[in-house]
């Protein structure tokens, strides 16, 4: 079954650069692409981009272009997202999630990361 | 940029049929999934694709979408259906969601 498993909470100081990892399993990694979601305290979901599995092509919201970075790594199964110049405004939930136009999504646990001073 | 509106809240009797609407330009020609989020959960998908059902998902869980508006119906409600859902779709190689709808079972 489709698994996708995140990394631990972070807790960072603004300006800091955190790193959230999502180990996938259960699928072929290089045929999907990841999308990485995030959801601020009592908020909806907040689409920041996507990586392709396949090739590394990727295509990040407007509003974080220059301070995300989303990777990935074949050999383990790992795609990563690196956020810069935290704020407090970037405290949330992270999320992975396999999510594809016509099929089911599947989505990773979840990573906690606050900022604050 | 595509936008997705949802109710802010929806509530039901015990029992009775719950339909959360995503409104959405066209949003018939798009491919609508249906996600549900519990407090402290990841989101789970209800319904893929406009009104298909994943396995482990009872069949009280159904989906429409048509013209400017995609639907998802909880028929016979139960207090273990309260939860957030959410709309989301592909547009312009980019994800979609919608605001968020609080269903709310009396």
């Amino acid at each position: 079954q489709v698994q996708l498993v995140q990394s631990g909470a972070e807790v960072k100081k603004p300006g800091a650069s955190v790193k959230v990892s999502c180990q996938a399993s259960g699928y072929t990694f290089t045929t999907y692409s990841i999308s990485w979601v995030r959801q601020a305290p009592g908020q909806g979901l907040e689409w920041m981009g996507w990586i392709s599995g396949y090739n590394g092509d990727t295509n990040y919201a407007q509003k974080l272009q220059g301070r995300v970075t989303m990777t990935t790594d074949t050999s383990t199964r790992t795609a990563y997202m690196e956020l810069r110049s935290l704020r407090s405004d970037d405290t949330a939930v992270y999320y992975c999630a396999r999510l594809n136009q016509l099929e089911i999504g599947y989505w990773g646990q979840g990573t906690l990361v606050t900022v604050s001073s | 940029s595509y936008e997705l509106a949802q109710p802010l809240s929806v509530s039901v009797a015990l029992g009775q049929t719950a339909r959360i609407t995503c409104g959405g330009n066209n949003i018939g020609t798009h491919n609508v999934h249906w996600f549900q989020q519990k407090p402290g959960q990841a989101p789970v998908v209800v319904i893929y694709r406009d009104r298909n059902r994943p396995s482990g998902i009872p069949e009280r869980f159904s989906g429409s979408n048509s013209g400017n508006t995609a639907t998802l119906t909880i028929s016979r409600a139960q207090a273990g259906d309260e939860a957030d859902y959410f709309c989301q779709v592909w547009d312009s190689n980019t994800v979609v969601f919608g605001g968020g709808t609080k269903l709310t079972v009396l």
